[in-house]
């Protein structure tokens, strides 16, 4: 069974940093993109960033790019995201979420779908003073 | 950013009728490369399509998914009282991944 689990959420003052963790388990992490989607309160779902299994490939929205980074450890089945330079705009629930697989019936491989199959259960961070 | 736009905002049903959600790209989206998803406050967004009329593990059939180019649509057959939720629409293109704002399935 596959599993996401964030940790590291909590209350940050403007301007302040903070990074989110992601365990996962119950698939192959390395063979896996990951991404992290954002919800503030009483907004819709926000793509945040993504990251290759590699780890090589990266990508991020402009609302935060420069300020936020993704990474993953491969050896521990966890991803990151560091954040940095918050504000208010950042509050929101975090959540990880593993890239679905995608089968190409012309090649016969798999490859990646770039939608999230699996998701955890979401990480609060809140930015005030 | 190919910005996606959901309508209706709200969609007022009863259980047992048939909702159509539909989903609009201001450019082409690739049929593999769209997604939808529903959300229930305090949970996790749960995938229901992928490659824009493929279900996911354990979704009921009584969802499916159509559509080619900018025009998408997600359509519920029959409504389960299970199924009262925000659904959410995504794509995928030129290293971006974007949510439609979402439609509310009320009572």
């Amino acid at each position: 069974e596959v599993q996401l689990s964030e940790s590291g959420g909590g209350l940050v003052q403007p301007g302040g940093s903070l990074t989110l963790s992601c365990g996962a388990s119950g698939f192959t992490f390395w063979d896996s993109a990951m991404g992290w989607v954002r919800q503030a309160p009483g907004k819709g779902l926000e793509w945040v960033s993504s990251i290759s299994g590699s780890g090589r490939k990266t990508d991020y929205a402009d609302s935060v790019k420069g300020r936020f980074s993704i990474s993953r450890d491969n050896s521990r089945d966890t991803v990151y995201l560091q954040m940095s330079s918050l504000t208010a705009e950042d509050t929101a629930v975090y959540y990880c979420a593993k890239d679905g697989p995608y089968y190409d019936f012309s090649t016969g491989y798999f490859s990646s779908g770039n939608y999230f199959d699996h998701w955890g259960q979401g990480a609060l961070v809140t930015v005030s003073s | 950013e190919n910005v996606l736009t959901q309508s209706p905002g709200t969609l007022s049903l009863s259980p047992g009728e048939r909702a159509t959600l539909s989903c609009t790209a201001g450019q082409s989206v690739s049929s593999r490369y769209l997604a939808w998803y529903q959300k229930k406050p305090g949970q996790a967004p749960r995938l229901l399509i992928y490659a824009t009329s493929s279900r996911a593990t354990g979704v009921p059939d009584r969802f499916s998914g159509s559509g080619s180019g900018t025009q998408f649509t997600l359509t519920i057959s029959r409504l389960d009282p299970e199924d009262f939720a925000v659904y959410y629409c995504q794509q995928y293109g030129s290293s971006t991944w974007t949510f439609g704002q979402g439609t509310k399935v009320e009572i």
